[in-house]
């Protein structure tokens, strides 16, 4: 099961900022959050990571709350481009080499014109 | 993008028929992945690779085998495709396991096995 919980799908006015909140309620201190999204028929794509700071790059910011167990992805100026399906995921540590990723079925945003 | 080609891009085989899709990496990333991606589903861990050699299980494994000969490429292979193996397969490549190395994929292949 995935560990992460995401509105199904959300829509957005293109230009304005996009906010996609995700739960993480179960966390642990060493899992960081990623956030991916994933643009029709194409691999999905990284966005941002976070473990405990909010964090910013050229595409997003990512907020995460003090008790971590939640985060939000802001796109501060939404595309049409943006349109896609974002993933929220924690980093699990498996053993040895494995770290796993528990994926589910993320959030469709919709920006319009 | 990352430096990752999938191939072929589209496949359309028989049950039963041995298949091989290719990953090319040109990141010399340490770590490759294979997931498969189905309706309804997350994307979903085939099997991956540590090293030249090194390779485990993922949450799906059964009826895959992969192979690591090259830091470069990373071969998964259906030994006899079925039906149920029809989906969207994603190579990832990181630079180690660890959290702070975001995984990077490919564009896929899209396999129908008939």
């Amino acid at each position: 099961d995935a560990k992460t919980t995401q509105p199904p799908s959300m829509d957005c006015a293109e230009g304005r900022a996009a906010n996609l909140p995700c739960n993480h309620s179960t966390i642990s201190g060493n899992e960081y959050v990623y956030w991916y999204r994933q643009i029709h028929s194409q691999g999905p794509q990284y966005i941002i990571h976070g473990l405990k700071n909010n964090e910013t790059n050229e595409m997003a910011s990512l907020i995460i709350t003090e008790d971590r167990k939640s985060s939000t992805l802001i796109l501060p100026h939404a595309t049409l481009r943006d349109t896609a399906v974002y993933y929220c995921i924690v980093s699990l540590l498996g053993a040895g080499n494995n770290r796993k990723l528990i994926w589910g079925l993320g959030t469709s945003l919709a920006v319009n014109p | 993008d990352a430096g990752i080609t999938q191939s072929p891009r589209h496949k359309v085989t028989e049950t039963g028929t041995p298949v091989t899709l290719r990953c090319h990496q040109t990141e010399n990333h340490r770590y490759m992945y294979w997931y498969r991606q189905d309706p309804g589903h997350g994307l979903r861990l085939i099997h991956y690779s540590y090293g030249v050699k090194d390779t485990d299980k993922g949450e799906v494994s059964d009826g895959y085998s992969v192979s690591r000969s090259k830091t470069e490429d990373f071969l998964l292979t259906l030994e006899s495709a079925t039906s149920s193996q029809t989906s969207v397969y994603f190579c990832a490549i990181s630079e180690s396991a660890g959290g702070m190395s975001p995984l990077h994929f490919g564009n896929g292949t899209r396999l129908t096995v008939t």
